[in-house]
């Protein structure tokens, strides 16, 4: 069965840090990987998807690697503002489109 | 595009009463997923819909939950009789095909007294 983890559960940090947000998974036959972020109360919004062929992708200030030997994802978030601040999940796709996610991580940018 | 529609946003209901969550996906999409929140158990995918067709149903808990999606614009995702234990965030997906990104709605949040 896939599990997928990420790691730190949660993250306070100050305006303007660099910062990266880690994602593992068991099975390295996946098809794709997938970040969201969540605000409290809302849905998930899709930050960047990778496709299992890909190394990275980038949106603005995010950069998301995939590294499918070691079973790895990471999401770089670049200057970070308040903003930021959200749950970020990453999911998986073994094909067919089910998407198996983690528990993802509480980030607080604090002004 | 609107993005993905659900209705209601919040539903309060008595226990053993019949819910109904509602879903309009983004128009083209031909895929449709419906997952559920929990602390618990965190998110995870009750029915997977493929050009109106039910694909996968291995997350339907139980037989007090179904799922339906008469066109490509709408699904529904029933519960009865409803239990406390339903008490969840639920939310519908779409995608434009297989293994492609997901858009999510903004859930419905279920409580079950």
């Amino acid at each position: 069965k896939q599990e997928v983890t990420q790691i730190p559960a949660a993250l306070s940090v100050p305006e303007g840090e660099n910062l990266v947000l880690n994602c593992s998974f068991t099975d390295s036959a996946i098809y794709n990987l997938q970040w969201f972020r969540q605000d409290p109360g809302k849905g998930l919004t899709s930050l960047l998807l990778i496709q299992s062929s890909q190394r990275e992708q980038t949106s603005g200030r995010l950069n998301a690697s995939l590294d499918k030997s070691s079973g790895r994802s990471t999401l770089y978030i670049a200057a970070s503002q308040p903003g930021d601040s959200a749950t970020y999940l990453c999911a998986i796709s073994r094909g067919g489109s089910r998407l198996t996610f983690g528990e993802g991580t509480q980030l607080t940018v604090n002004p | 595009d609107a993005g993905v529609i659900q209705s209601p946003r919040h539903e309060v209901t008595e226990m053993g009463q019949e819910v109904t969550l509602r879903c309009k996906p983004i128009s083209g999409h031909n895929s449709l997923f419906w997952y559920r929140q929990t602390m618990m158990r965190g998110l995870e995918l009750l029915i997977y819909f493929n050009n109106n067709v039910p694909i996968d149903d291995s997350g339907m808990p139980e037989d007090r939950f179904s799922a339906k999606m008469p066109n490509a614009s709408f699904s529904t995702l029933k519960i009865q009789p409803s239990e406390p234990r339903d008490s969840a965030v639920y939310f519908c997906a779409s995608s434009l095909a297989r293994d492609t990104e997901a858009f999510f709605g903004q859930g419905t949040r279920l409580t079950v007294v």
